[in-house]
């Protein structure tokens, strides 16, 4: 799997949006770009994935770019409650691997009121 | 509904001695992992089953540790005869086919002692 580069952390104002970079310069053809968070004491939670084209659900919008070498995880309006580690992951969607997901270090979100 | 279900959620052992964590997936759900997180660190993924096929054990750490799902269902994870190092948050995933995204639940936070 691709390796990622996220920034360590980055502090984010109540209400507004949250642009969470992640460099992928490596990544392959066939790589999905997924993102994880991680609330304090809780498990993983799934945030959203994509391929090529922008995606957007109900939590968030990832835009990658037209090379796929970086993308940007968008939280609209950030509240206290997104205060988290981010994780952004890129892997192979199919085969017999499955999700033997490696996250690194991942991005320190404080959401500052 | 419910959602992935670890126990206990927090064990505290002795050196030595041999410890098994639960995790009930939620229900239908045919994929389910075993992750673990040292204190600060990125997830480390450990082991995987996939329906009725032989499980990926290919991130166990040594043959002190040990997995099993009965019944498609219900998964246990053993670690015999304890070490300090083993001392960790142990995650539990699981998901609805192979390459779906994982749903985790809140871990065993093990501590060995």
């Amino acid at each position: 799997d691709a390796k990622t580069t996220q920034p360590t952390s980055m502090d984010c104002a109540e209400g507004r949006a949250a642009n969470l970079p992640c460099n992928h310069s490596t990544i392959s053809g066939n790589e999905y770009v997924y993102w994880y968070r991680q609330i304090h004491s809780q498990g993983p939670q799934y945030i959203i994935h994509g391929l090529k084209n922008n995606e957007t659900n109900e939590m968030a919008s990832l835009i990658i770019t037209e090379d796929r070498k970086s993308s940007t995880l968008i939280l609209p309006h950030a509240t206290l409650r997104d205060t988290a580690v981010y994780y952004c992951i890129v892997r192979v969607a199919m085969g017999a691997a499955g999700n033997k997901l490696t996250f690194g270090g991942g991005t320190r979100v404080l959401v500052k009121p | 509904g419910a959602g992935v279900s670890q126990s206990p959620s927090n064990k505290v052992t002795e050196k030595g001695k041999d410890v098994e964590l639960r995790c009930d997936p939620i229900s239908g759900h045919t994929a389910l992992y075993w992750y673990r997180q040292s204190l600060g660190q990125g997830l480390e993924f450990l082991i995987y089953f996939q329906g009725n096929s032989a499980p990926d054990k290919s991130g166990l750490p040594s043959d002190r540790f040990s997995a099993e799902r009965t019944g498609g269902s219900v998964s246990t994870l053993t670690i015999q005869r304890t070490q300090q190092e083993d001392s960790a948050v142990y995650l539990c995933a699981s998901s609805p086919q192979i390459n779906s995204p994982l749903h985790f639940g809140n871990g065993t936070r093990l501590t060995v002692t």
